[in-house]
């Protein structure tokens, strides 16, 4: 088990960009799930993945937003024309999902991105 | 999911134990009980969950009153590694997939 792992660790980038962050999972997990944390707030809810599917999207989802995870194992999320409040640390977590049992979610180190 | 009130910030001498209490008094009898804690610059750790029973694992105990509308995280012997934000969540693991997080308890650790 190595855990989840993410990357870039750390990004910065101009207004209007583009950038795409990678998430690996823990290789069993069947569920894959993105938060956005911003400065002194907990983690806020993105999307999540079971498999290769996306079951769920928050509002806070915008439309210059895009997650796949196209092999229902590792997940990019991509944000188009970054804008500054996209700033923030965005998490990636993971779990095992076995019937009708969502079991604990293990979260990555988070790419934090700042947008100048 | 139910929403939990923790108090902003505690304080705790190392090697005392620590008791982080949380509300959730709207809680309904499906949803369980999840303590996570984030350390500065990583991503939150599960530490533990229960429903209605006390709970300990090798990080912490977790304490549920019997109406369930409050709980307590124990961690019997702090260390200076424990200074984290922990987060009470409420969460219904049958249905409901995603983790609510409000703004925690900043616990700070001292010598």
């Amino acid at each position: 088990d190595t855990g989840v792992s993410q990357n870039p660790r750390h990004k910065i980038t101009k207004r209007g960009q583009n950038v795409t962050f990678r998430c690996d999972p823990i290789s069993e997990h069947n569920r894959l799930y993105w938060y956005r944390q911003t400065l002194g707030q907990g983690p806020e809810f993105l999307t999540y993945f079971q498999n290769e599917a996306q079951l769920e999207k928050s509002r806070l989802l915008s439309d210059r937003f895009s997650a796949e995870r196209p092999k229902g194992s590792f997940s990019t999320l991509e944000i188009q024309r970054t804008e500054q409040g996209d700033s923030a640390m965005y998490l990636c977590a993971s779990s095992l999902v076995s019937g009708t049992s969502i079991y604990e979610q293990y979260f990555g180190p988070g790419t934090r991105l700042t947008v100048t | 999911d139910a929403k939990t009130t923790q108090p902003p910030s505690m304080d705790c001498a190392e090697g005392r134990a620590a008791n982080l209490p949380c509300n959730h008094s709207t809680i309904s009898g499906n949803e369980y009980v999840y303590w996570y804690r984030q350390i500065h610059s990583q991503g939150p750790q599960y530490i533990i969950h229960g429903l209605k029973n006390n709970e300990t694992n090798e990080m912490a105990s977790l304490i549920i009153t019997e109406d369930r509308k409050s709980s307590t995280l124990i961690l019997p012997h702090a260390t200076l590694r424990d200074t984290a934000v922990y987060y009470c969540i409420a969460r219904n693991t049958g249905t409901a997939s995603k983790l609510t997080f409000g703004t925690g308890t900043r616990l700070q650790v001292t010598l």
